[in-house]
């Protein structure tokens, strides 16, 4: 089993629709979330961090499930402009190796 | 703020030569991270680098790759003799601590 795993996708959508990505991970020891977005050729960047609260911003809901070990990433009324790879990645909590997912792969059509 | 400076851009060697790429990260980040992003799959950490020190390079094949951090700052990582499948994008990027991470635009490396 991959230590973090993403459906790759893609996920084709009209604008205006609701989509979510799920991420999975194997190392219950895990301490940090976060969600990356990359555009085409373009490096990562962070997206939100993932709170086990939950966190919102704007568009955007992140959950973390501890107790099944997955992340979700909710996008509310698609814009074109979200077109992009959604990256998933974990920090253990021992051990400093960030873990990447392999990202899924979105398209918003008009 | 200046970002994470990455050079070169571009580089397309034969396989068996030798190639450099140089990373010079935000100002005050101490952690410098070393990923190799081959199409339609995720950065895969090949080294981290806290300060001056190695963190972790269980993913660095030491046969071939090496990097290096002077002075806990710029840091350096070559290929040494190149293959094909070293043909990938090389991000660097930096952090305080274990916090958000800023990448470089990146190397795209061709190996023919």
């Amino acid at each position: 089993r991959k230590e973090v795993e993403q459906d790759p996708g893609p996920f084709n959508v009209p604008e205006g629709a609701t989509v979510a990505f799920n991420c999975t991970y194997s190392n219950s020891a895990s301490q940090s979330f976060f969600w990356y977005r990359q555009d085409c050729r373009k490096e990562p960047k962070l997206l939100m961090s993932v709170y086990s609260s939950g966190n919102e911003d704007g568009r955007f809901t992140a959950q973390l499930n501890r107790a099944s070990q997955y992340i979700s990433l909710l996008i509310r009324d698609s814009k074109l402009s979200d077109s992009a790879t959604y990256l998933c990645v974990v920090n253990p909590l021992r051990g400093f190796k960030t873990i990447f997912g392999a990202g899924t792969r979105l398209f918003v059509k008009a | 703020e200046a970002g994470v400076a990455q050079s070169p851009r571009y580089k397309i060697i034969e396989k068996r030569q030798s190639v450099a790429f140089w990373c010079n990260p935000i100002s005050g980040h101490a952690t410098l991270y070393w990923y190799q992003q081959i199409l339609g799959q995720g950065p895969k950490l090949l080294i981290q680098f806290q300060n001056n020190g190695v963190v972790d390079d269980s993913q660095l094949p030491k046969d071939r790759f090496s990097a290096e951090r002077l002075k806990g700052v710029d840091s350096t990582l070559k290929i040494q003799p190149a293959k094909l499948e070293d043909s990938a994008v090389y991000l660097c990027a930096s952090s305080l601590g274990r916090q958000e991470q800023y990448f470089g635009p990146g190397t795209r490396l061709t190996v023919t």
